[in-house]
């Protein structure tokens, strides 16, 4: 039984420039959620997929984005990158929406390095 | 911002010693959640304690929860090398979506 998987594993990107992260939940899994962590910190939500739908947000700018697939695979999308959006890019996922105790299981994550 | 916050930012023990890590947060919650990390990677989920719960274990640890303070400790007994690592705190309040503190970097000395 596959757990979260993301992909790429490391990323170096130039400021200005668009990233592209994927991940792939847990079998059984229909909810991805997307975390970002800087360095030194906790993570902080920016946004879950629900039914291919963006359900919930966190305080994050439109540049970032995102987009779920009907196997459930999940892309976030980061435009016009900015030095401080190097971090590592953690995906979660979990069961339906409505089970308020679901605990989310969380993929290795992305390190993106913005120069 | 932040939910929570973890107390102390970073513990230092020998191999065999409990470690105790402590979490505030500010709202309602439906539940509050223990994780750990090594070297920056993925998140591990350790256990998961209900609003209407106040103490929870799970083989070598202990969780408790009190509401009205808006607190939860994480007890870790008779620790290992293995343990070292960050753990979080996260919150669960409206939909799913997880609130997590800022961590406590624990460390144990063989």
């Amino acid at each position: 039984d596959a757990g979260v998987t993301q992909s790429p594993t490391h990323l170096i990107k130039t400021r200005g420039q668009q990233v592209t992260l994927r991940c792939s939940p847990k079998s059984g899994h229909d909810t991805v959620s997307w975390y970002q962590q800087a360095l030194g910190q906790g993570p902080q939500f920016i946004f879950q997929y629900y039914e291919e739908e963006e359900r919930q947000r966190g305080n994050f700018p439109d540049r970032f984005s995102g987009h779920q697939f009907p196997n459930y695979s999940s892309e976030l999308n980061v435009n016009a990158l900015l030095l401080g959006d190097s971090a590592l890019y953690l995906c979660a996922s979990s069961f339906g929406l409505a089970g308020v105790q679901e605990t989310q299981y969380f993929g290795p994550g992305t390190r993106l390095l913005v120069l | 911002s932040q939910q929570g916050e973890e107390d102390p930012q970073a513990l230092s023990i020998q191999e065999g010693e409990n470690a105790t890590m402590n979490c505030s947060y500010k709202t309602s919650i439906n539940n509050l959640q223990w994780y750990r990390q090594n070297s920056g990677r993925g998140l591990v989920h350790l256990i998961l304690i209900r609003s209407n719960e106040r103490e929870k274990h799970s083989g070598r640890l202990r969780v408790t929860l009190d509401t009205s303070k808006k607190s939860s400790s994480l007890l870790i007994t008779a620790s290992r090398a293995a343990d070292t690592a960050s753990y979080f705190c996260a919150t669960r309040t409206s939909g799913s979506r997880l609130t997590f503190g800022e961590g406590t970097q624990l460390t144990v000395n063989p």
